[in-house]
């Protein structure tokens, strides 16, 4: 039973345009999502993350917006570059057994950014 | 500051042996969590450790075992290998709630 799923395997995105990657989640003792960036053969990248008392967190050209009534949330990059071209995970995180150390991923959405 | 290492890098080994891997957090981080990366699975929580001690374990068969020393560096050990633990293992070292991986150990079993 997957517990946080990305359902694109992969997106195309033309440079100078927005990359739009969901996650949707079941579990709502998850009060903490990240972002990370993975290429291969390399650990995963830390980009961004939000707490379940915020709904948006920018970063430079990352944000990620999140709908606790839909269990959903949403990394937005803009403007897309061609290095950005990578897997995308999301994780979510949850003050359980007194623990934050287990995160829970995705499966991953490739993102190819074409020049 | 130095982010979070990992050796070896890469390892060959057969069916039935045992495998030890390291790994040293970032500079005052003393929560370490080790992930199993597979094609098939994704990313997988196998443990995590604080100041020593196991907090938290993934759902992993007691082949795999980890354990923290007390500069907060993390070792992992899998006994009696299975072709099915070829992954990438990734550690990751975390002052709170964002987790820091680092570059992962590539295990291949024969």
């Amino acid at each position: 039973d997957q517990q946080v799923k990305q359902n694109s395997p992969s997106l195309s995105v033309q440079e100078g345009r927005i990359s739009i990657l969901n996650c949707d989640y079941t579990n709502s003792m998850f009060d903490y999502f990240l972002w990370y960036k993975k290429y291969p053969a390399e650990g995963p990248t830390f980009l961004i993350s939000i707490s379940s008392i915020k709904d948006k967190n920018e970063d430079g050209r990352f944000t990620v917006f999140l709908n606790k009534s839909a269990k959903h949330l949403s990394l937005h990059i803009v403007p897309s570059q061609p290095g950005d071209s990578a897997v995308y995970f999301c994780a979510a995180s949850g003050n359980y057994g007194g623990s934050q150390g287990n995160l829970i991923f995705g499966k991953g959405t490739k993102l190819s950014v074409k020049p | 500051k130095a982010g979070v290492t990992q050796t070896p890098r890469y390892l060959i080994k057969t069916r039935g042996q045992q495998v030890t891997l390291s790994c040293s957090p970032i500079s005052g981080h003393r929560s370490v969590s080790w992930y199993q990366q597979t094609p098939g699975q994704g990313l997988q929580f196998l443990f995590e450790y604080f100041s020593e001690t196991q907090r938290n374990k993934g759902n992993f068969p007691g082949r795999f075992s980890g354990r923290q020393f007390s500069n907060s560096r993390s070792e992992m050990n899998v006994s009696t290998l299975e072709l099915g633990d070829s992954a990438l293992y990734l550690c990751a070292s975390s002052p709170s709630y964002e987790q820091f991986f680092g570059p992962g150990t590539r295990l291949t079993v024969l």
